[in-house]
């Protein structure tokens, strides 16, 4: 069982282009989580997403980023006129679906590491 | 924001226990404590969790204080691989998960 594949592994943008980072979960996970990690920083939650649904985007900036996770294909953070402070890891997580009660664990991917010029 | 306290650095030689604190003095009673590493450039490994029992596993141990405030993660044996920043986190069980990681103690072992 294949984990979370992140795509690419390392991305440069110049200021002012998009950039598209792209997340497949684990296979029979339906749940994706995005984070950012800044230099010498803690992951913060980005955005949580079902199949199709934006469940919570309360860590994802106003302005620029958005995600979605269609019903077929990875999941998409864009990242529209990039600049310097975007600059960060990226990293996805997945957890299978149909939790109740009682205690899951994330499975993370290796990350997408953005520069920007 | 992170509920947790752990020390933002430690040291550990070679094949001896690690053992990492974290205080989570304001933990309730359908929270979680897990515990997650992060190898240098590399993504969160998932490392143990638990309620109020102490668990072990194929990584490590986690002791859990009677009153909950408090955990203890243990290494038993490390090794230069284990060098990481180690996370503390807790979270109510059920739900999604919006994990929260702070700071992390950052585990150096020494040959």
């Amino acid at each position: 069982n294949a984990g979370v594949m992140q795509n690419p592994r390392h991305l440069v943008r110049r200021r002012g282009q998009e950039a598209r980072l792209r997340c497949s979960p684990m296979k029979g996970h339906s749940h994706v989580y995005w984070y950012r990690q800044l230099p010498e920083e803690g992951l913060k939650f980005m955005v949580y997403l079902q199949k199709e649904n934006i469940i919570d985007e309360s860590g994802m900036p106003k302005e620029r980023f958005s995600a979605e996770f269609p019903k077929e294909g990875p999941s998409i953070l864009r990242i529209q006129q990039v600049v310097r402070g975007d600059s960060a890891a990226y990293f996805c997580a997945s957890s299978p679906p149909g939790q109740g009660v009682g205690s899951y664990e994330q499975y993370f991917g290796p990350g997408t590491r953005l520069t920007v010029t | 924001d992170a509920k947790t306290t752990q020390p933002t650095s430690m040291d550990c030689a070679e094949g001896r226990a690690a053992n990492l604190p974290c205080n989570h003095s304001t933990i309730s009673g359908n929270e979680y404590v897990y515990w997650y590493r992060q190898i240098h450039s590399q993504g969160p490994q998932y490392i143990i969790h638990g309620l109020k029992n102490n668990e072990t596993n194929e990584m490590a141990s986690l002791i859990i204080t009677e009153d909950r405030k408090s955990s203890t993660l243990i290494l038993p044996h490390a090794t230069l691989r284990d060098t990481a920043v180690y996370y503390c986190i807790v979270r109510p069980s059920g739900g999604y998960q919006k994990v929260t990681f702070g700071i992390g103690t950052k585990l150096q072992v020494i040959p």
